[in-house]
C-alpha cells in the first residue's frame, strides 16, 4: 500500500515570500491533515478536511494560510506571505479510522 | 488551559531494559489516546492507540496504560534495544481537534 506523499522535500524561500505544499493521500482515506512542527516540538493540528470540506481550521493563520482540497483527494497547502516563524516542517497525514499514517513532511526554512 | 505534558529531557536506558515514558494532561477528557514514533526526518508513525474504559494495551514488546483519574499515560517498551531510540509522542482524541505531545526522546544504548 503507497503511503502518503508529500512535496517538496525541502523549500528555502526569503520572508514575505509564498510557497505551496502537496499532498496525496492514501487512497480510499476521507479525512486529511495538515501538522505543523516546529522544531522540539509535537505536530500542531492545522486544518482538517473530510473528503473535500473543512472540518477544522481554528489553528490555521488566514491571513497568511490557505488550504484546499480539491475533489476529496489531493490537497494544497499555501503560505502567503511567509514569516521567519513559519520555518518548520509541514506534515500531512490522512486516516480512514483512528489512526492517521503520516507522510515525511516538508521542511520549511523562512530566511 | 489544556496541557499535554512529556518528559522533555532525553530518556537513556541500556539495552535489553524496560523504557517507560510519561504522558501527563489538563484539562482533557480524551475519548482515547494514541502513541506513535517519530524518527528524525520522518513523520510520526502510529502504535498503538487505548480508549478512556481501557486500563492497558499491549503489542508485542509494547504496553500501555492508561489512567483518566490520574491523567496520566504510561508508555513501556520492554526488552528495548538500539533500535527503539527514537522520539515518542502521545496524542489525545476526543470531541476536539487531535493534540499531541512535543515527545520524548528514547536513547538505548548497546
Amino acid at each position: 500500500e503507497a503511503g502518503v506523499a508529500q512535496s517538496p522535500r525541502y523549500k528555502i524561500i526569503e520572508k514575505r515570500q509564498s510557497v505551496a505544499f502537496w499532498c496525496n493521500p492514501i487512497s480510499g482515506h476521507a479525512t486529511l491533515y495538515w501538522y505543523q512542527q516546529i522544531l522540539g516540538q509535537g505536530p500542531k493540528l492545522l486544518i482538517q478536511f473530510q473528503n473535500n470540506g473543512v472540518v477544522d481550521d481554528s489553528q490555521l493563520p488566514k491571513d497568511r494560510f490557505s488550504a484546499e482540497r480539491l475533489k476529496g483527494v489531493d490537497s494544497t497547502l499555501k503560505i502567503q506571505p511567509a514569516k521567519l516563524e513559519d520555518s518548520a516542517v509541514y506534515l500531512c497525514a490522512s486516516s480512514l479510522g483512528a489512526e492517521a499514517f503520516f507522510g515525511q513532511g516538508t521542511r520549511l526554512t523562512v530566511v | 488551559s489544556q496541557k499535554i505534558e512529556q518528559n522533555s529531557e532525553a530518556l537513556n536506558i541500556q539495552e535489553g531494559k524496560t523504557a517507560t515514558l510519561t504522558c501527563n494532561y489538563t484539562n482533557y477528557s480524551p475519548a482515547y489516546l494514541q502513541w506513535y514514533r517519530q524518527d528524525p526526518g520522518r513523520g510520526p508513525v502510529f502504535l498503538l492507540l487505548i480508549r478512556e474504559n481501557e486500563k492497558e494495551k499491549r503489542k508485542e514488546r509494547l504496553k500501555v496504560t492508561f489512567d483518566t483519574t490520574l491523567k496520566q499515560s504510561l508508555f513501556h517498551i520492554t526488552a528495548s534495544q538500539p533500535a527503539d531510540s527514537a522520539t515518542y509522542l502521545c496524542a489525545l482524541r476526543g470531541s476536539y481537534i487531535p493534540t499531541f505531545g512535543r515527545g520524548t526522546s528514547l536513547i538505548v544504548h548497546p
